[in-house]
């Protein structure tokens, strides 16, 4: 079974603090993706990668940035968190081509 | 560009009811289309997907049938039970190729009561 894991569950921190969310996954895919959830608003896509250093930006990157620097991890970084930041995060990963996205548990972020 | 719109909720049941969640989409060329769930709690689980027109998805008892001519993706369920509680999202997959991600609906609250 694919795996991917999401560092934290549940995260609070305040504004203006430098926040790091951290996915890894365990089937070698070479997409990966970071979405945010909001009630009446579904999952809107903030950044994807489909290798290594390689990023795009997606529906809502702003405030956003991603790094990754091996296959398995994707770091979704917030540089400077705000209170509109308060959000589900989703992680996912996809194998290339294929079209079945396998999703993290989730870190909820509270920014105070 | 894409959308997808499904029917608001929550939705409440009761069990061995008969379930259907609407759901329609906007895109150029054939889409791939997906139901996702997310129980309480979680992250969001592949329930069932469709990669062209009439085909049908299904999984635990639930079904889709991808409708170009109506441009439509419904999920229906003939008997729900306590246990199909959960938040259900329709979402796509634009046919453009390359790596861009899921365009995902607003997501169905489905409450199911003994």
């Amino acid at each position: 079974d694919v795996k991917v894991t999401q560092s934290s569950r549940y995260l609070v921190k305040r504004t203006g603090e430098k926040v790091f969310l951290e996915c890894v996954q365990d089937m070698d895919h070479e997409n990966m993706f970071w979405y945010r959830q909001d009630p009446g608003l579904g999952l809107r896509l903030i950044y994807f990668s489909y290798d290594v250093k390689m990023k795009e930006k997606g529906d809502i990157p702003e405030g956003y940035s991603v790094s990754r620097e091996k296959k398995e991890r994707f770091s979704l970084i917030l540089e400077s968190a705000s209170t509109n930041q308060t959000s589900m995060y989703l992680c996912a990963s996809r194998q290339g081509l294929a079209y079945t996205q396998y999703f993290g548990p989730g870190t909820r972020l509270t920014v105070l | 560009g894409d959308s997808v719109t499904q029917m608001e909720g929550p939705v409440t049941l009761s069990e061995e009811a008969c379930l259907t969640i609407n759901c329609t989409y906007t895109a150029t060329g054939y889409p791939s289309l997906f139901w996702y769930v997310q129980y309480p709690g979680e992250g969001l689980q592949l329930l069932l997907k469709a990669t062209k027109a009439d085909d049908k998805g299904s999984n635990k008892g639930f079904e889709a049938t991808y409708r170009k001519e109506t441009t439509s993706f419904h999920l229906e369920k003939g008997s729900v039970q306590v246990s199909d509680s959960a938040v259900y999202f329709c979402a796509l997959r634009g046919s453009g190729g390359g790596a861009d991600g899921l365009t995902f609906g607003k997501g169905t609250h489905l409450i199911i009561q003994p």
